[in-house]
């Protein structure tokens, strides 16, 4: 089956813009996570979506923001780029808890990499 | 608050020796705890899971709760083991990664 699909997979904004990434789940995954991995802070903790709705999220501000449709795809936007925006950014899908079998067991993207001019 | 530390962000070892490659987490509750692994070139991946209680690729994870760890361990690496590991916390609807480990494995 399709692995988790993110798109673009590079991309160079300047300071001020917007960026839009996608990622597309494994079929029947229904939680989608974001993450933002950098080499010096590993990978911290974006939002969570599951059935459309956003869980929780992580210790960013308000110009990062995500969306899940219906079919699971999910989006991702950061608003007023800044230089320290640069960094890969990464989606994962997984089954939900209540599924024993590979509950909760992240499928990572290849990322998409974006760097702020 | 929720933390998972990973003290060592470069481990060197030659081939044949032992691994081991620390994780301690700070979580109050009872934890879901992972090893993820990034091979050169390569996605994100799952190596293994506390609750499956397996070993993969020769390495075993042990959770122990009083000392809040779940070091990495495997007898006798393998140059094919050099590789980016990150152990990972599932707490509420989100997952808290450690800062990784490099683990380079000589000849």
């Amino acid at each position: 089956k399709a692995g988790v699909t993110q798109t673009p997979r590079y991309l160079i904004k300047t300071r001020g813009q917007q960026v839009t990434l996608s990622c597309s789940p494994i079929s029947g995954h229904r939680s989608v996570s974001w993450y933002q991995q950098t080499p010096g802070q590993g990978l911290q903790f974006l939002f969570e979506y599951f059935s459309e709705t956003q869980r929780n999220k992580g210790n960013f501000p308000g110009r990062f923001s995500g969306r899940q449709f219906s079919n699971s795809r999910s989006e991702m936007n950061v608003s007023t780029l800044e230089l320290g925006d640069s960094a890969l950014y990464l989606c994962a899908s997984s089954f939900p808890a209540g599924i024993l079998v590979g509950a909760n067991v992240l499928t990572f993207g290849a990322g998409s990499r974006l760097t702020v001019l | 608050a929720q933390r998972v530390t990973q003290p060592e962000k470069l481990l060197s070892v030659f081939k044949g020796a032992p691994v081991e490659l620390k994780c301690n987490y700070s979580y109050s509750g009872s934890p879901e705890l992972f090893w993820y692994v990034q091979y050169s070139r390569q996605r994100l991946q799952l190596l293994l899971r506390h609750i499956s209680r397996e070993s993969i690729k020769g390495f075993t994870a042990d959770l122990n709760k009083g000392e809040t760890s779940f070091h990495l361990k495997k007898p006798f690496a393998q140059e094919e083991d050099s590789a980016m590991y990150y152990c990972a916390l599932r707490g509420t609807y989100k997952y808290i990664f450690g800062t990784g480990t490099r683990l380079k494995v000589l000849a």
